[in-house]
């Protein structure tokens, strides 16, 4: 089945400790991105990338890593999460020109 | 500045009636409109989607109505059902590499 899969669902941390998300699709999209979405802000871009080893700014960058070292994986890092990251993830892929992309179940994460 | 702008904020309708969503755009440059629909605990999945050279698409009881001189366009549904209860974004994008831009979204509730 094609699909794009997030991991955790769900997670609950403290402020300033380091955790992933990982997102990976089995479709052989070259472009891949993070979301967040928040109440009354809708989605906004984090990062994206067009291609293994191709990464770049979204709109909402700060406090973000990201790596694409395979095509099929693009995990998101948050090297020292605050409250204010406290929000709902989605990753998102699509092939290189083709215009729909497909979300994942999203993550949602809660920084105490 | 947002750039793609959804009006109302939330809307409620009766089973079969109309469900109409407006979302107005900035960027002239955008050549992409899709709308994406999100369930509860879902990640958001494309919906219907014009480009500016038609003025009208339709599939099933969802259409898109396009016009390019105001720089809006709006997502039917006829005949709403409780299981149209969700939230839509409105998107848009300029080009096939470009990123799409989201709209905040909003939250369709049909009453049975």
């Amino acid at each position: 089945e094609a699909q794009v899969t997030q991991n955790p669902r769900y997670l609950i941390t403290v402020t300033g400790k380091k955790l992933t998300v990982t997102c990976s699709q089995n479709m052989n999209h070259e472009y891949m991105s993070w979301y967040r979405q928040d109440p009354g802000l809708g989605l906004r871009q984090i990062y994206y990338s067009m291609n293994v080893e191709v990464t770049d700014k979204g709109d909402v960058p700060e406090g973000y890593k990201v790596s694409r070292k395979e095509k099929r994986n693009f995990p998101l890092i948050l090297e020292s999460p605050s409250p204010n990251q406290t929000s709902l993830y989605f990753c998102a892929s699509k092939a290189g020109v083709q215009e729909t992309q497909y979300f994942g179940p999203g993550t949602r994460l809660l920084v105490l | 500045q947002q750039q793609v702008k959804q009006s109302p904020q939330s809307l409620i309708v009766q089973k079969g009636g109309i469900s109409i969503i407006n979302c107005a755009y900035e960027n002239t440059a955008f050549d992409y409109f899709p709308w994406y629909q999100q369930f509860p605990g879902k990640g958001p999945a494309l919906l219907i989607a014009i480009r500016p050279d038609v003025s009208e698409k339709k599939e099933g009881r969802f259409t898109i109505s396009f016009n390019k001189s105001a720089k809006q366009f709006s997502l039917h549904i006829m005949d709403s059902q409780p299981g149209d209860s969700a939230t839509y974004f409105c998107a848009a994008r300029s080009g096939a590499n470009s990123k799409l831009t989201f709209g905040k979204g909003i939250t369709l509730s049909v009453r049975p």
